[in-house]
């Protein structure tokens, strides 16, 4: 069975920072990767997914997450953190035991960003 | 272009009462997801459609729950007999194709309060 690790319910940064949320994840199988963000009553957006290839991955609003598979692990990075970027984040990785892709979540990371 | 809708958005349940989520997806998207998200944690899957076939239900929480997409596009979820563990949001999501690294899109969800 797969499983999503999300170190940190909330990560607190001051606008400008460097942004770190933290994803490791457990696969008997080569892992595809997602990271999704929600912003308060909408549904979740992609940020980001890695399924092949180059390992460090670029997504939308200047986020980019880099796979590691010696580590396990699938960190959400931004270099300067903006207000807008305060909302919860969630990692996923996608069961390719199946032909269709069921998501397993991590628990979510809240990010605050202060002034 | 429209995204993936659902009704009611807010929906209050005395327990034992029997509640439908309705579910809209993009059209044309072949797959359909629904998962559950209690408070403060991440989306558990329930169950998938591959156009009006349910492919998996392993994710459903009991018999109460049902799940139909009879022509391969709406899809509604049902409780019935509603419990107090049912209060939950409940998403919907949809993916143009099937596989395992496609994008799935979300819906607001539908927040069930069972009281």
């Amino acid at each position: 069975a797969q499983s999503v690790t999300q170190l940190g319910s909330h990560v607190s940064v001051s606008e400008g920072a460097l942004v770190l949320l933290r994803c490791n994840y457990s696969s008997s199988v080569p892992p595809y990767l997602f990271w999704y963000v929600q912003y308060p009553n909408q549904g979740l957006q992609l940020l980001l997914k890695y399924t092949t290839g180059a390992t460090l991955v670029k997504g939308i609003n200047g986020f980019e997450a880099e796979f590691k598979k010696s580590e396990t692990s699938f960190h959400l990075t931004k270099p300067s953190a903006h207000m807008s970027d305060a909302a919860e984040y969630f990692c996923a990785v996608s069961d390719s035991g199946t032909s269709y892709g069921k998501l397993t979540f991590g628990q979510g990371t809240i990010l605050t960003v202060h002034p | 272009g429209a995204g993936v809708s659902q009704s009611p958005r807010y929906k209050v349940a005395k327990r034992g009462q029997d509640v439908a989520l309705r579910c809209d997806p993009i059209s044309g998207h072949v797959s359909l997801f629904w998962y559950q998200q209690a408070l403060g944690q991440g989306p558990e899957f329930l169950t998938y459609f591959q156009n009006e076939a349910q492919l998996d239900k392993s994710g459903l929480p009991s018999d109460r729950f049902f799940a139909e997409r009879p022509e391969g596009s709406v899809s509604t979820l049902k409780i019935q007999r509603t419990q107090q563990e049912d209060s939950a949001v409940y998403l919907c999501a949809s993916s143009f194709f099937a596989g395992v690294s496609h994008e799935q899109f979300f819906g607001p969800g539908t927040r069930l309060t069972v009281l």
